[in-house]
């Protein structure tokens, strides 16, 4: 049972590059989300996902784009890397909210845009 | 935005002493959790208060909510060298999507625990 996996740990991209980031779940989880964390600053909230095939906008949502084609990966996508792109990445998942609001967070993906 | 402001932005203090970390806010909320998260790794969900309580426990942690002054507090006990990471508090917004969730993280505060 590994959780919450996100690939890749680190990456490089020069300002204009595009890349994916995978995050995967084995715990069938329906909600996911993805967050950015900043120095010295909380997680913001890029998007989310209720389940496969539908997603929606968080806080922060402009220059990335995001998939849910199945149940247990969520993936985030920047189609022309910024240097204000540079962040860590955290992928989160929790179950249908009520009695289990508690969100289950990945490793994350330190993310450098030159 | 950050819903969350939390105070202190750092905290350091002995091995065995407690340490008190607090949480504003600023809006309505259905719950307020609090995270843990060691250098270089993802957050630990620690403990959930929800709207209607007003304190909680869990081992070592002691949680408060104060919905009329919106503001939270985390209390670690017999603190170990162990407990060293940041810790964050985090509101629960509903979203316009029925039963969704979008938590608000506060900038968190750096504690550490000197043996």
């Amino acid at each position: 049972n590994a959780g919450v996996t996100q690939t890749p740990k680190f990456r490089v991209l020069k300002t204009g590059q595009s890349m994916t980031l995978l995050c995967a779940q084995d715990m069938n989880h329906e909600y996911m989300y993805w967050y950015r964390q900043d120095p010295g600053m909380g997680l913001r909230l890029i998007h989310y996902s209720v389940g496969e095939g539908t997603t929606a906008k968080g806080e922060v949502p402009d220059g990335y784009n995001v998939s849910r084609l199945k149940k247990q990966n969520f993936l985030l996508g920047l189609e022309s890397a910024a240097p204000s792109q540079t962040s860590v990445y955290f992928c989160a998942t929790n179950r249908l909210t009520g009695n289990y609001p508690e969100q289950y967070f990945g490793p994350g993906t330190r993310l450098t845009v030159t | 935005s950050q819903q969350g402001e939390e105070d202190p932005q750092a905290l350091s203090i002995q091995e065995g002493e407690n340490a008190t970390m607090n949480c504003s806010y600023k809006t309505s909320i259905n719950n307020l959790q609090w995270y843990r998260q060691n250098s270089g790794r993802g957050l630990v969900h620690l403990i959930l208060i929800r709207s209607n309580e007003r304190e909680k426990h869990s081992g070592r942690l002691r949680v408060t909510l104060d919905t009329s002054k919106k503001s939270s507090s985390l209390l670690i006990t017999a603190s170990r060298a162990a407990d060293t990471a940041s810790y964050f508090c985090a509101t629960d917004e509903r979203s316009l999507i029925q039963g969704a969730q979008k938590l608000v993280f506060g900038q968190g505060t750096r504690l550490t625990i000197n043996p």
